[in-house]
This record gives structure tokens, C-alpha cells and sequence, in this order.
């Protein structure tokens, strides 16, 4: 199985980049990197996916290492809102399972 | 949150008794799925949908049931509560791109 591991917790100062990496070694050559969050205890929140490729949308980036082995979300400038628990997920398309890694608590500091 | 919902928000049971946890969407999805979080962890998968009629396990089925006769509903049942079913519970449905959009979840407590 496909599983993500990340640190548990980070601090950011607020207007700077936060990054946030994972690492899915187990990773197989169709399977998708997702990230969401999730604000207080709130459902989780899609941020953004990729395949092999760098991806950027209003919220967010996403860096994939030329392996696939591990990725990087990218908060380009963090504000407070931002502080939340941050999931990498695998979609692994076999199961139609998705598998939660343990998050990283972010802490975004004024 | 939009077009899934989740019923009851808050629910507190004694060992024992069961329960049906609801989950509606209307976003018309063939994927749904059902995840617990236990404090201080991330989500695990009980159950999951790929359509009407069409049920499978998660990693974590043991102690719940689901049925999935329409496309809009994904009850999930709780037949004899225990306290390690004390746990907040989310429903999902997967969608474009197979990004998945989380109901506002179910707290239960089971005493």
C-alpha cells in the first residue's frame, strides 16, 4: 500500500513561504499526490494534485521530485488563516482507496 | 462542505445500543466513502462506494455496516457501540479529477 509520511508538526511566520514536504516511496507509476487540510475539526479541504509535473493554483504549489519519492506543498505567503493541519494523500487507483498520511500540524505565527 | 450532508452532528450513545450515521450528496457522485478521526490522528477509511449496490471495506470495517441503494445516500450503521467507536466521522464523495469533498462530519460519543 501506498503510504505518506510527514513531519508532524511546523511553524511558519506569517507573509513568508511555508513548505511542507512528504514522502511517498511506495509511490506506483499512475498513482496521484493530493493534498488537503483541515481547519479545527472540519472536514478536509482539497488544496491541490499532481502527477509528475509542478502544479500551481490560487492556493497553492506543488514540487514533485523527479522520482516521485516525495513532494513539497508550497503556501507562498502564509497568513493565519493558513494555520491548520495539512494531509498528503495517495490515490492509489487499484482500491479506490485513499490513504491518509499522519499531517503536519502548521502553525503560522504573526 | 456543499452537497454533502451529514446527520446527526452530534450523537452520544451508551455501549450497546446501534445507530445510523447519514450521508447525503447531491452532486449526483458515483464514489462515496466513510472516514473516523480519532482525536489527535488522521482519517481512516471504514467504508467506501463505487455505486449504487456496490459496497467494499476500508481498514478499518470492523464494528459497521453500509448499505448503498441510491446514488444521493451512504448510511453507515453502527450495530452494537463501543467506546473505541468514540471517534468524529466524516463522509465523502470523490469527484472531478478525484478530489474528494467532506461532509461537515459526525461527533459520537460512546459511554
Amino acid at each position: 500500500d501506498a503510504k505518506t509520511t510527514q513531519p508532524t508538526s511546523m511553524d511558519c511566520a506569517e507573509g513568508r513561504a511555508a513548505n511542507l514536504p512528504c514522502n511517498h516511496s511506495t509511490i506506483s507509476g499512475n498513482e496521484y499526490v493530493y493534498w488537503y487540510r483541515q481547519i479545527h475539526s472540519q472536514g478536509p479541504q482539497y488544496i491541490i494534485h499532481g502527477l509528475k509535473n509542478n502544479e500551481t493554483n490560487e492556493m497553492a504549489s506543488l514540487i514533485i521530485t523527479e522520482d516521485r519519492k516525495s513532494s513539497t506543498l508550497i503556501l507562498p505567503h502564509a497568513t493565519l488563516r493558513d494555520t491548520a493541519v495539512y494531509y498528503c494523500i495517495v490515490l492509489k487507483q487499484r482500491t479506490n482507496q485513499f490513504y491518509f498520511g499522519t499531517g503536519t500540524s502548521l502553525t503560522v505565527i504573526p | 462542505n456543499a452537497g454533502v450532508t451529514q446527520t446527526p452532528k452530534f450523537r452520544i450513545l451508551k455501549i450497546g445500543q446501534s445507530m445510523t450515521l447519514q450521508c447525503t450528496q447531491d452532486m449526483n457522485h458515483n464514489y462515496m466513502y466513510w472516514y473516523r478521526q480519532d482525536p489527535g490522528m488522521g482519517l481512516k477509511l471504514i467504508y467506501y462506494s463505487v455505486g449504487a449496490g456496490i459496497t467494499d471495506k476500508g481498514e478499518v470495517p470492523n464494528g459497521y455496516n453500509v448499505s448503498r441503494s441510491t446514488t444521493e445516500d451512504f448510511p453507515l450503521r453502527l450495530e452494537l457501540a463501543a467506546p473505541s467507536q468514540t471517534s468524529v466521522y466524516f463522509c465523502a464523495i470523490r469527484g472531478e479529477a478525484d478530489t474528494q469533498y467532506f461532509g461537515p462530519g459526525t461527533r459520537l460519543t460512546v459511554l
